[in-house]
């Protein structure tokens, strides 16, 4: 089976741009989940959608957003961006039951 | 109540050492705790997982120790190889009504010396 996919893989932008990062889970998984991760932070919660429903939402602000299509993959957007977004943007499937994540390599995304 | 806390922050090893990450919680809801490798330009990868039902677990070289009474857990990593360097994750889930909720260690960046 192939792997999480994400695109693109790096990013740059400049503040106040929005963006809109894509990821395509393994085939089956009906949950993805999306993390922020920066240095000395760790993981950061995002969001999950589960069958085109965000099911769980992380502290971040409404600036950060996202949605799922019924082929389960799954886009996060982030408008009005500010230099503190420059971060790992990783995704993460798996079936909906199941405790195992499977991420993807992740969205690398720099804010001038 | 639902943090969990990791350390330490790094960590360096010499080639055939033992590397120990700790991991503590404070809510007794979690039942499920993994903990996942990330490797550089990589997302994190599930390594080893444990439930609270057992007091320890071994897969190869790598070990989970759990102590239920005092909210802990440890990874343990024998004879460490420099291929071992890497950022681990400890980590902590719970179910929430119909969902599971996985709260992250802020992890530890373990390298191992040749």
């Amino acid at each position: 089976k192939a792997g999480v996919t994400q695109t693109p893989r790096y990013l740059i932008k400049t503040r106040g741009q929005q963006v809109t990062l894509s990821c395509s889970p393994i085939s089956g998984h009906r949950s993805v989940s999306w993390y922020q991760q920066t240095p000395g932070q760790g993981l950061q919660f995002l969001f999950e959608y589960f069958s085109e429903t965000q099911r769980n939402k992380g502290n971040f602000p409404g600036r950060f957003s996202g949605r799922q299509f019924s082929n389960s993959r799954s886009e996060m957007n982030v408008s009005t961006l500010e230099l503190g977004d420059s971060a790992l943007y990783l995704c993460a499937s798996k079936t909906g039951s199941e405790e195992t994540q499977y991420f993807g390599p992740g969205t690398r995304l720099l804010v001038l | 109540q639902q943090q969990v806390k990791q350390s330490p922050q790094s960590l360096i090893v010499q080639k055939g050492g033992i590397s120990i990450i700790n991991c503590a919680y404070e809510n007794t809801a979690f039942d499920y705790f993994p903990w996942y490798q990330q490797f550089p330009g990589k997302g994190p990868a599930l390594l080893i997982a444990i439930r609270p039902d057992v007091s320890e677990k071994k897969e190869g070289r790598f070990t989970i120790s759990f102590n239920k009474s005092a909210k802990q857990f440890s990874l343990h990593i024998m004879d460490s190889q420099p291929g071992d360097s890497a950022t681990y994750f400890c980590a902590a889930s719970m179910l929430t009504g119909n969902n599971r909720k996985l709260i992250w260690g802020l992890g530890t960046s373990l390298a191992v010396n040749p």
